[in-house]
């Protein structure tokens, strides 16, 4: 059972650069969400997603894009990346949004 | 945004000692979250609270939802090195969908 798998684990781009983050649960949990990680600031909610096909925005959701297209899956779109988007990203999942996150185990993002 | 103020930031203690942290904020909330994360992980679930009052341990940690629905705080009792980590304490706001939102994390470093 291999729970929430991000990919990559860690990742360098250069300002402007696109990229997409990748989160996949087979848990079959309906609602799935991205968090950012900065020091001493916690974990911040950018996008979350209660089904397949209906997202909606977290706290700091500028410069993210998201779909749920499945299930399974919920990627993290970054269009232009920015220096001020250097962070630890993490996925998370639940059987709906009363129930506790299960997390991946994050993706190291630098932009240079 | 909404704040959770988690106190301390950071603990230094010999093994063996108990350790007590708290959650406080001016919101009121309809679940209050322990997870612990490792480094290079993902933040892991340790105790859930759904009750203003409500007591739980697990093992040698326990948490209580505060009467007032606006504090929480855990308790680790005889630490042991591999209690080493970063502790959040999250809570899921009454109004709203699913807002999950983070303190600041409490580091907690243990002497041999």
């Amino acid at each position: 059972n291999a729970g929430v798998t991000q990919t990559p684990k860690f990742q360098v781009l250069k300002t402007g650069q696109s990229m997409t983050l990748q989160c996949a649960q087979d848990m079959n949990h309906e609602y799935m969400s991205w968090y950012r990680q900065d020091p001493g600031m916690g974990l911040r909610l950018i996008h979350y997603s209660v089904g397949a096909g209906i997202t909606d925005q977290g706290e700091v959701p500028n410069g993210y894009n998201v779909s749920r297209s499945t299930t399974e899956d919920f990627p993290l779109r970054l269009l232009s990346a920015a220096p001020s988007q250097t962070s630890v990203y993490f996925c998370a999942s639940s059987w709906d949004f009363n129930s506790p996150l299960h997390f991946g185990n994050g993706t190291r993002l630098t932009v240079t | 945004g909404q704040q959770l103020n988690q106190s301390p930031q950071s603990m230094f203690i010999q093994e063996g000692e108990d350790v007590s942290m708290n959650c406080t904020s001016s919101s009121i909330f309809n679940t209050w979250l322990w997870y612990k994360q490792d480094p290079g992980e993902g933040p892991v679930l340790l105790i859930a609270l759904y009750k203003a009052g409500e007591l739980t341990s697990n093992g040698r940690l326990t948490a209580q939802f505060g009467i007032t629905r606006k504090d929480s705080f855990l308790n680790i009792s005889a630490s042991i090195p591999s209690d080493v980590g970063i502790y959040f304490c999250a809570g899921q706001l009454v109004q709203g969908a699913q807002k999950l939102v983070f303190g600041q994390g409490t580091r907690l470093t243990i002497n041999p």
